[in-house]
């Protein structure tokens, strides 16, 4: 079964870029049968999609932070990664990366265990 | 964009009691709704799929229903492992939008 760990910087200084990597394991990236997504929790806070990635690199971007994402696949490496730019103490929030089925109807599964990004100086 | 609301936010029950968990979406989404449970520190996990469909492995005291715009998640018998926060989500269309959660406390 599908297995996701995410993987990067605990600490990004405000105005720098985030950088994160989630590796797929128990499956191959390039599936036809999913997108793979990236969904935030800021602190005490609910959840907030960031954006998707097909294999073949096609995206689908929250607008919201689509002028600072930049989702990339690697089909090499069976893993994709999420930039987020000039990052602010707004961003602080922990980063899960997840499955999501590409046909209807469709879903978040699974998840990986996330990891927590604080952007401070 | 499709905004998501859930009522109530928060609610304290006792073990045994059955509970509601109400979700409104902006506009149609058809059945594209899902439901998630968060256990503090832990990855949100899916409950329920579609509306209505049981994640495996979900015990049966979950039931989704609801059509359009309006939904509920409904536990018939509240256990000590399902004080969480739930959130719904709409899968009809890009922004994926989840709904500010609910949280289940112990009363």
């Amino acid at each position: 079964q599908l297995q996701l760990q995410e993987s990067g910087p605990g600490l990004v200084k405000p105005s720098e870029t985030l950088s994160l990597t989630c590796a797929v394991s128990g499956g191959s990236i390039s599936s036809s049968s999913y997108y793979w997504g990236w969904i935030r929790q800021p602190p005490g806070k609910g959840l907030e999609w960031i954006g998707n990635i097909y294999y073949s690199g096609t995206t689908y971007y929250n607008p919201s932070l689509k002028s600072r994402i930049t989702i990339s696949v690697d089909t090499s490496k069976n893993q994709f990664s999420l930039k987020l730019s000039s990052v602010t103490a707004a961003d602080t929030a922990v980063y899960y990366c997840a499955t999501y089925k590409r046909n209807y109807p469709t879903w978040f599964d699974p998840w990986g265990q996330g990891t927590l990004v604080s952007v401070s100086s | 964009d499709i905004q998501m609301t859930q009522s109530p936010s928060y609610l304290s029950a006792s073990v045994g009691d059955r509970v509601t968990i109400t979700c409104r979406a902006s506009q149609s989404i058809s059945s594209y709704l899902n439901w998630y449970q968060q256990e503090p520190g832990k990855a949100p996990k899916l409950l329920i799929y579609d509306t209505s469909s049981l994640q495996s492995g979900v015990p049966s005291r979950f039931s989704g229903s609801g059509s359009g715009t309006d939904f509920t998640l409904t536990i018939s018998s509240l256990q000590p492992e399902d004080f969480a926060t739930y959130y719904c989500q709409q899968s009809y269309s890009a922004p994926f939008i989840f709904g500010p959660g609910t949280k289940v406390d112990i009363k």
